[in-house]
């Protein structure tokens, strides 16, 4: 069966510190990969998604970037964290069809930035 | 992509039908009608899609409108694990991400 880790759980930065987010899936191939994020009382926004390795779509410009090195590797990072990088963010990942129905989510990474 | 309309907020009771309802005037013919919950803590969890007609699933109906400008969602007994936040988003076939709005948040009282 297919799972998907997200680590660290929690996180407390300080402003202006570098981030990285790692989110690995295990149990399928070419899966396509995303990252949202959900700040304090509000919906989900998509930040970026993947549908291969190297291949980063980006939905909402900011001081975030995604990368991902290996096929069930995905990667969050900023240089430079800001107070509204707050939030609960999420991975998921979706078999590697346009058409596919469901989204898997991760358990997610609470970001604090102070 | 097409925008939906979801309430707020909802309350039912424990055991009870709970009906919740998306409207979609906008969507196209190649939109599919998602839904998603997310219960407090978590990441959504998928519940039930459909293109035209009705579905049915262990978790859930979906009962889409003839026009389909419109769907809701039934849950047919609540139960307290039900309580979360739930999604009504609109999917192209060709598409790959799926776009959250704010949902209807569910009550459910015992």
């Amino acid at each position: 069966s297919q799972t998907i880790h997200q680590w660290p759980a929690t996180l407390v930065q300080p402003v202006g510190s570098p981030l990285s987010l790692e989110c690995t899936v295990e149990g399928t191939s070419n899966p396509n990969l995303y990252w949202y994020r959900q700040a304090a009382g509000r919906g989900l926004q998509l930040l970026f998604y993947s549908v291969g390795i190297g291949q980063i779509s980006s939905e909402v410009p900011q001081n975030l970037s995604a990368s991902r090195p290996q096929d069930r590797q995905f990667i969050l990072s900023s240089k430079k964290l800001l107070l509204s990088d707050s939030g609960f963010y999420l991975c998921a990942w979706a078999p590697g069809l346009a058409g596919s129905t469901e989204q898997f989510f991760g358990p997610g990474t609470r970001l604090t930035v102070l | 992509d097409a925008k939906t309309t979801q309430p707020n907020s909802m309350e039912s009771n424990e055991e009870e039908p709970v009906h919740l309802p998306c409207n979609h005037s906008t969507i196209s013919g190649t939109d599919y009608i998602h839904w998603y919950r997310q219960l407090p803590s978590q990441g959504p969890e998928y519940v039930i899609h459909g293109l035209t007609s009705n579905v049915n699933n262990r978790m859930a109906s979906l009962a889409i409108a003839e026009d389909r400008k419109s769907s809701t969602l039934i849950l047919h007994r609540a139960t307290l694990r039900d309580a979360a936040v739930y999604y009504c988003i609109l999917k192209r076939n060709s598409g790959y991400a799926l776009n959250f709005g704010k949902g209807t948040s569910l009550l459910v009282t015992p």
